[in-house]
């Protein structure tokens, strides 16, 4: 079993809808990432959070660290917003920075 | 900003070709990090290196080797290039939490 879990693996939504892209993990973490991908491209830093919340534009990321569980929440999505979205985790006590990723999100976002 | 550049964007190799995969960072961080990345497996990390000279193995380092003479640059090495090394490799740097990603090279090898 992964460490990371996703959810869901695909989502499919019309353009100016609300998306929520959950993630829960298994282990303490020290900090968490979202990360975006675009078809074809390099990944892209969304947000590193280790408690709370924090927000970018229509971008909300968060996190319940009792829960093991954090969101990434997009508020009138749009069609470039379309890309897999992955999320990824320190674990406490680990060293060099290492991260264990989940197996991503694919976003559509239909005009 | 940020930058890390990758040497290729795509490569096509030919089985058992010893193929180099480049990877520069500008930002003088200490941690270096490549993965490959499959479908329906999502990112996986290959081997990185914390320090110049210093490399630890990934989750899935068999096939691969790596150096780090400068802190700068980190290079992925395929000893022998296998048709299950096609994927997608992705190098990445990093001086605490946040990584910051190259754009990645997608190799083929046939």
């Amino acid at each position: 079993k992964n460490e990371v879990e996703q959810s869901p693996q695909n989502l499919t939504a019309q353009e100016g809808e609300f998306i929520t892209i959950n993630c829960s993990y298994s282990v303490g973490i020290s900090a968490l990432h979202w990360l975006q991908q675009h078809p074809g491209g390099g990944i892209v830093s969304l947000f590193m959070l280790s408690s709370g919340k924090k927000k970018h534009g229509r971008l909300i990321a968060t996190i319940n660290i009792q829960e093991k569980h954090s969101s990434l929440h997009i508020t009138a999505s749009h069609p470039r917003d379309s890309a897999v979205y992955i999320c990824a985790v320190f674990g406490r006590g680990g060293s060099n920075y290492k991260l264990t990723f989940g197996k991503g999100t694919l976003l559509t976002v239909n005009p | 900003d940020v930058k890390v550049t990758q040497s290729s964007r795509y490569l096509v190799k030919r089985t058992g070709e010893k193929v180099f995969l480049e990877c520069v960072q500008d930002m003088d961080h200490e941690n270096m990090f490549w993965y490959r990345q499959d479908p329906g497996l999502g990112l996986r990390l290959i081997y990185f290196s914390y320090d110049v000279k210093m490399k630890e193995k990934g989750d899935i380092p068999e096939g691969y080797s790596v150096s780090r003479e400068k802190k700068e640059r980190f290079s992925l090495i395929l000893e022998s290039a296998s048709t299950n090394q096609t994927s997608m490799y992705l190098c990445a740097s990093s001086l605490t939490f946040q990584q910051f990603f190259g754009p990645g090279t997608r190799l083929t090898v046939l």
